[in-house]
């Protein structure tokens, strides 16, 4: 299952809102989740089954969306938001991710 | 506070077989599933397999062929084997928990931070 991300690279402010889209080639039902990867340090689980937040994951981070149609909104920017993000789905096997969209400050 | 160190050899001559340990502190390996992914400029993210104590194990089709996958209960370390490699299976390698349930779901709750493996003869 293929996962496309848009956009693939995003400049924003502290304080603004942003969403992330991802698209699915066929349905994983609600089997999606979405992580933040900064440059040298270990990738971290933002939401998974779509809408559900991690534990520990700051309340501005939301997940929406199921089948193939999904979304990550982070509501307020904060400066330690700035990285890249990647969508997984999980509902079949080979488990994919998608390419990325790196959030950039403007 | 479950922590992953991914370690390996860095470089890995064309032909040969890369071999990945992930030592994993304050949690058995028996108790859950572990997963192998990595990471290119080229191809992004790409899952390579996952294994469990238990005797589960899923590799990816494009790579089913030369992955190996372990788990070592008396080091408490998850190990990957790939054979035969190419310029095209240098990346990053990280190794990460496999956990949830039917019900709640699937995801990738802790990771390394992954490591390094150029291939070159």
């Amino acid at each position: 299952i293929q996962l496309t991300q848009s956009p693939s690279s995003l400049s924003a402010s502290v304080g603004d809102r942003v969403a992330i889209t991802c698209r699915a080639s066929q349905g994983v039902s609600n089997s999606l989740a979405w992580y933040q990867h900064k440059p040298g340090e270990a990738p971290k689980l933002l939401i998974y089954s779509a809408s559900t937040l991690q534990s520990g994951v700051p309340s501005r981070f939301s997940g929406s969306g199921s089948g193939t149609d999904f979304t990550l909104t982070i509501y307020s920017l904060q400066p330690e938001d700035f990285a890249t993000y990647y969508c997984q789905q999980l509902n079949t096997y080979p488990i994919t991710f998608g390419q990325g969209t790196r959030l950039e400050i403007k | 506070q479950v922590q992953l160190q991914e370690s390996g050899p860095g470089l890995v001559r064309p032909s040969e077989t890369l071999s990945l340990t992930c030592s994993v502190s304050t949690a058995s390996v028996s108790s859950y599933s572990w997963t192998w992914i990595r990471q290119t400029p080229g191809r992004g993210l790409e899952w390579i397999g996952h294994v469990s104590y238990s005797g589960s194990i899923k590799y990816n089709p494009s790579l089913e062929r030369r992955v190996t996958m372990s788990v070592d209960t008396s080091s408490n370390q998850v190990s990957l084997s790939l054979s035969s490699v190419t310029a095209a299976d240098a990346a990053v390698y990280f190794c990460a928990r496999h956990y949830g349930n039917r019900i709640l779901g699937y995801y990738f709750d802790l990771w390394g931070r992954g490591t390094p493996v150029a291939v070159s003869s």
